[in-house]
């Protein structure tokens, strides 16, 4: 069954503007993770956050999790066109069993 | 290169035809996994091997038959699909346990004509 879901599913943007993603999920969690996937290929883990942290950073990315409202956001800032892509979150209740969401679909305009 | 290779990239395959995906990790993990992508929806987890063993079957129909002979590989084996069946076939690893870091091959593209 589908846990996460992001929003928008579609963002337009300029380079050099930032990009917010945001994921709501409905269960307790153990950690969330985002992926990222470019056209017609696999997917490349970001960042994962655990349930017992609110923030982390890695370069341009900035992730926040907010259990008591069950969300999450990516924050990619200074977006480039080669960050054109999609954007999966992805939930973790237990072991090692991730549920995705439907994804955000990100176009930089160069 | 995510260091889990999956071949072949692109298959045809008739609704009669028996085919085999190959998924090869060179990670060192202890956790292997298949999901289906199909066009506007989301990933789906197909199956999930824990140590050679089994330990997901997320109602997947018969006609796609799971196999790891060990730890560092993993097949899904095709028989008598449907045309609904077509969609991008990811295979994935990582280490058994809550928390780890998943690693996706760059999938295997199925068309069923």
């Amino acid at each position: 069954s589908q846990q996460g879901e992001e929003d928008p599913q579609a963002l337009s943007i300029q380079e050099g503007e930032n990009a917010t993603m945001n994921c709501s999920y409905k269960t307790s969690i153990n950690n969330l993770q985002w992926y990222r996937q470019n056209s017609g290929r696999g997917l490349v883990h970001l960042i994962l956050i655990r349930s017992n942290e609110r923030e982390k950073h890695s370069g341009r990315l900035r992730v926040t999790l907010d259990t008591s409202k069950k969300s999450s956001s990516l924050l990619i800032t200074a977006s480039r066109a080669a960050d054109t892509a999609s954007y999966f979150c992805a939930t973790v209740e237990y072991g090692n069993k991730l549920v995705f969401g439907a994804g955000t679909i990100l176009r930089v305009k160069s | 290169e995510t260091g889990v290779t999956q071949t072949p990239r692109h298959l045809v395959m008739g609704m009669t035809n028996k085919k085999s995906l190959k998924c090869e990790q060179h990670l060192g993990h202890n956790a292997m996994y298949w999901y289906k992508q199909s066009a506007k929806k989301p990933l789906e987890l197909m199956f999930v091997y824990n140590f050679k063993e089994q330990t997901e079957n997320n109602s997947v129909p018969s006609r796609f038959s799971p196999e790891c002979p060990n730890s560092s590989h993993l097949f899904l084996h095709l028989h008598t699909l449907q045309p609904e069946d077509s969609a991008l076939y990811l295979c994935a690893s990582s280490q058994e346990g809550t928390g780890n870091t998943i690693y996706f091959g760059e999938g295997s593209w199925l068309t069923v004509v």
